[in-house]
């Protein structure tokens, strides 16, 4: 059974620092491009990041650009998301999703979500 | 950047049919997914490449294109369906995942 589950959320103050992971298990992870999701309280979702199943590619939205940053260990069938320089609006839950193989294909499997909360 | 447009709310009775859309500019040449996400759940994928559905979902969901909006339309439609739905694309220009604003279906 496919499963992806985040940790690591929290509060933070403004300009703090937090380190979220996801765990991966269920399927080969190291195939697999996987992407973190955002949902500011009562909002939408916003797409975050992305990283390529190598790690070598990785792409970010605006909104976050040059403050998280995105990594992944195919031996520990982990992804990260090192947030720094936190504003109160990055509050929200954060999901890992699995990008189904191949590019462009859909976000097919979800973890629950961890909620970070940025707050002085 | 890539801008995904859906109404904000849409409302139907039981039994009858709700249609979803999700605008965006050249979204033909885009593969469009859908998600449905019921309150205090994480999102579920329910359509994707445009029309496909995965297992376990009702073929009372379907996916279309036509022109510059995408649709997703439920038939047959259950208090179960009350939901909010994303449609979302890839941008190859920016490379970015974008979602649409999400449109909440209320079943009256």
């Amino acid at each position: 059974e496919v499963q992806v589950m985040e940790s690591g959320g929290g509060l933070v103050h403004p300009g703090g620092s937090l380190r979220l992971s996801c765990a991966a298990s269920g399927f080969t992870f190291s195939s697999y491009e996987m992407n973190w999701v955002r949902q500011a309280p009562g909002k939408g979702l916003e797409w975050v990041s992305y990283i390529h199943s190598s790690g070598n590619f990785i792409h970010y939205a605006d909104s976050v650009k040059g403050r998280f940053t995105v990594s992944r260990d195919n031996a520990r069938n982990s992804v990260y998301l090192q947030m720094n320089s936190l504003r109160v609006e990055d509050t929200a839950i954060y999901y890992c999703a699995r990008e189904d193989i191949p590019a462009d294909g859909p976000f097919d499997y979800w973890g629950q979500g961890t909620l970070v909360t940025v707050s002085s | 950047s890539y801008v995904l447009t859906q109404p904000p709310s849409v409302s139907v009775a039981p039994g009858q049919t709700a249609k979803i859309t999700c605008e965006g500019n050249n979204i033909g040449a885009k593969i469009v997914h859908w998600y449905q996400q019921r309150p205090g759940q994480a999102p579920v994928l329910v359509v994707y490449d445009d029309g496909d559905r995965p297992s376990g979902i009702p073929e009372r969901l379907s996916g279309s294109k036509s022109g510059n909006t995408a649709t997703l339309t439920i038939s047959r439609v259950e208090a179960g369906d009350e939901a909010d739905y994303y449609c979302q694309v890839w941008d190859t220009s920016s490379l970015h995942r974008v979602f649409g604003g999400g449109t909440k279906l209320t079943v009256l």
